[in-house]
């Protein structure tokens, strides 16, 4: 079992819709949760980071924490088809030394 | 100019020979990292490194070995190439948070085909 898992997708949602990306991970220690964005050809970049339970919004973007459940998502309000990418899930495990770990990516494609 | 610079961008080589990738840093972060990524497999880690005198394992460290020069320059190296390791490798910076905060920044990658 990979450590960090997500639906590869492609998930293709229409303009204007709710994405809603997916992520579990193995290690119940788990402290810290990322988003990252990667765009065809370019450069992971982070887009959401959270570390407690429940939701943490910013702008178009929700992240949501359970960690009893070992669960983590992305929503994206209002899609638009410059959202459409690679979406990374990372965790730092509790004995890593802080090193993050990486989902293998959902992609995204909003549709027009 | 680019905060994370890798060198070369792009390289073709064949089995068994020594290769180096190179990573240089101008954001002043004590803490580097190198990943390949593979197509349906994601980012996977291979060795990171914490400050010059730290250098750490990842999930994927076989076959790989890193040298971590100065602060601002962390080299992977590849003894003798294999095709199984043609990926896309990134080199990625962060601050040294202790794990509340890990934004890395990443190299634009190296497109390495080993044939």
């Amino acid at each position: 079992q990979k450590e960090v898992e997500q639906n590869s997708g492609p998930l293709s949602v229409p303009e204007g819709a709710i994405a809603s990306l997916n992520c579990t991970y193995s290690d119940r220690g788990s402290q810290s949760f990322f988003w990252y964005r990667q765009y065809s050809g370019k450069s992971p970049e982070l887009i959401m980071s959270i570390y407690s339970n429940g939701d943490k919004e910013d702008g178009r973007f929700t992240a949501q924490l359970n960690k009893a459940s070992q669960y983590v998502s992305l929503l994206i309000r209002d899609s638009q088809p410059s959202d459409s990418a690679t979406y990374l899930c990372a965790v730092i495990k509790s004995n890593s030394g802080y090193a993050l770990n990486f989902g293998k990516g959902t992609s995204l494609l909003v549709t027009p | 100019d680019a905060d994370v610079t890798q060198t070369p961008r792009n390289r073709i080589t064949k089995t068994g020979k020594r290769i180096m990738l190179e990573c240089s840093q101008t954001k002043g972060h004590d803490r580097m990292y190198w990943y390949r990524q593979d197509p349906g497999l994601g980012l996977r880690l291979i060795y990171y490194s914490f400050d010059v005198k730290d250098i750490n394992k990842g999930e994927i460290s076989d076959g790989y070995s890193v040298s971590r020069q100065a602060q601002a320059k962390f080299s992977l190296s590849l003894e003798s190439a294999i095709p199984n390791q043609t990926a896309l490798y990134f080199c990625a910076t962060s601050d040294n948070q202790e794990g509340t905060n890990e934004k890395l920044f990443f190299g634009s990658g190296t497109q390495l085909s080993v044939l």
